[in-house]
C-alpha cells in the first residue's frame, strides 16, 4: 500500500523559504490517477490544503498561497516536494503531504511534519 | 468564497448515535464530493467517508454519510457510538477554484 513520510527543516526563519519533500512509497508517483497534495494545520486549528502536483507536472494551488508557493515532482526518486517563500510565523504549522484523486479525496496521508517559523 | 462550517463540538455517550453537520455557504454543496476525515491527536488524518457515502474497506458500517440539498449540508453519522469514535472529524469538498476543508468537530464520547 502507498505511504507517504515528509522530510525537512523544523525551524525556519521569518521572509525565508520552507522547503520540505514528500517520498513516496508502496507506489509509483507516476500513477496516472493521483494527484499529489501539500495541507497544512496550524497547531490547534482546521486544515488548510495547500496545493497539488500531476506527475507530469502540472500543478494547481490555493489561490490564497498560490504567489509563495512552488511545488514540483522528481519522478525518479518517486519524491515530490514544496516551497513555501517569504514565510511568517502565520505559516506555522503541521505539513502533510497525500494523495488526492480526481474528485479531491485525500488517502492516505503522510504523518506531517511540524514547521515553525521564528527567528 | 465558498466555505464549509462545521460544529465546534458535540458530545454523547457510548452506545448512542450522533450527527455532525457541515454546511455550506453557498452554492450547492451537492454540486460536488464530500469526503469525512477522523483526526486522533498526534496523528494524521484518515478516511471515514468518501464520495459523500462511500466508506472505505476497514471503516465499520456505523459510519454513514449523506447529503441534504435543501439546507446544502452534508452529514455524518456514527451510530452505536464506542470510546475509540472520540477524535475531531472534518468535512471537505471543493469548488471550481479551491480545496476547503471544514474547521473540525470535536467529538467527545463520555
Amino acid at each position: 500500500q502507498v505511504q507517504l513520510q515528509e522530510s525537512g527543516p523544523g525551524l525556519v526563519k521569518p521572509s525565508q523559504t520552507l522547503s520540505l519533500t514528500c517520498t513516496v512509497s508502496g507506489g509509483s508517483i507516476s500513477s496516472g490517477d493521483s494527484y499529489w497534495s501539500w495541507i497544512r494545520q496550524p497547531p490547534g486549528k482546521g486544515l488548510e490544503w495547500i496545493g497539488y502536483i500531476y506527475y507530469s507536472g502540472t500543478t494547481y494551488y490555493n489561490p490564497s498561497l498560490k504567489n509563495r508557493i512552488i511545488i514540483s515532482v522528481d519522478t525518479s526518486n518517486n519524491q515530490f516536494s514544496l516551497k513555501l517563500s517569504s514565510v511568517t510565523a502565520a505559516d506555522t504549522a503541521v505539513y502533510h503531504c497525500a494523495r488526492g484523486n480526481w474528485n479531491y479525496w485525500f488517502d492516505p496521508w503522510g504523518q506531517g511534519t511540524l514547521v515553525t517559523v521564528s527567528s | 468564497n465558498f466555505m464549509l462550517t462545521q460544529p465546534h463540538s458535540v458530545s454523547e455517550s457510548p452506545g448512542k448515535t450522533v450527527t455532525i453537520s457541515c454546511t455550506g455557504s453557498s452554492g450547492s454543496i451537492a454540486s460536488n464530493y464530500v469526503q469525512w476525515y477522523q483526526q486522533r491527536p498526534g496523528s494524521a488524518p484518515t478516511t471515514v467517508i468518501y464520495e459523500n457515502n462511500q466508506r472505505p474497506s476497514g471503516v465499520p458500517d456505523r459510519f454513514s454519510g449523506s447529503i441534504d440539498s435543501s439546507s446544502n449540508s452534508a452529514s455524518l453519522t456514527i451510530s452505536g457510538l464506542k470510546t475509540e469514535d472520540e477524535a475531531d472529524y472534518f468535512c471537505q469538498s471543493y469548488d471550481s477554484s479551491n480545496v476547503l476543508f471544514g474547521g473540525g468537530t470535536k467529538l467527545t464520547v463520555l
